[in-house]
């Protein structure tokens, strides 16, 4: 399977402590993508960071890259009580022609 | 990013029967896809739909099952066909184009539940 695994399944902090999840996958990417899920709705993107790609920042997110790897983080800082959500990453794997694989997710619950 | 409509948002269907979800996007996009989430699960891949074409499934789903259209390069439609508890789930759409930004983007999906 092209899926990855995401670590930690649950993840439980205050408001203002950082969030860290991780994604690994199995096989070459043209890109990675990071998404949220509030409460089992549509899917919310978050980042995409490319395969020559090591670093990406967006607002209070940050999302790094090693192919070497294959594992991709992603830091929420400050964290808010609605950034309580579901996160998944989702890998566009070489040849897949724009088919994702999606990690089982990370439910990141932020308590005020 | 591209404006997903997806019709209806949610159901509750009796078992035996067929229900049609609908995909539209506000512009022309280059490649739509059907996802399924099951209940506290991720999301597993259905299939591409193509358009003017048969729909490429993945290992595990067929097309008796799950026929797809695609009429032009803003519409398509899944539907779930003699349904069973077992397809109780979120089906999404996604979108997505091939060229400078390449990001996939998600409909509001449809929770289906079938009785």
């Amino acid at each position: 399977s092209q899926q990855g695994e995401e670590d930690p399944q649950a993840l439980s902090i205050q408001e203002g402590e950082n969030a860290t999840m991780n994604c690994s996958y199995k096989t070459s990417i043209n890109n990675l993508q990071w998404y949220r899920q509030n409460s089992g709705r549509g899917l919310v993107h978050l980042i995409l960071i490319r395969s020559n790609e090591r670093e990406k920042h967006s607002g209070r997110l940050r999302v790094t890259l090693d192919t070497s790897k294959k594992s991709s983080s992603l830091l929420i800082t400050a964290s808010r009580a609605a950034d309580t959500a579901s996160y998944f990453c989702a890998t566009d794997a070489v040849g897949a022609l724009g088919r994702l694989y999606f990690g089982r997710g990370t439910q990141l619950t932020v308590w005020p | 990013s591209a404006v997903i409509s997806q019709k209806p948002s949610r159901d509750i269907c009796q078992r035996g029967t067929s229900l049609t979800i609908q995909c539209q996007v506000d512009s022309q996009v280059t490649m739509m896809f059907w996802y399924r989430q099951q209940p506290g699960q991720s999301l597993t891949l259905i299939a591409t739909a193509n358009q003017g074409s048969e729909a490429t499934y993945e290992s595990g789903f067929v097309i008796d099952k799950f026929p797809i259209s695609r009429p032009n390069l803003t519409f398509s439609t899944l539907t779930v066909s003699n349904m069973s508890p077992e397809d109780s789930s979120i089906y999404l759409c996604s979108v997505a184009d091939r060229g400078v930004r390449t990001e996939a983007f998600f409909g509001q999906g449809t929770r289906l539940t079938v009785v």
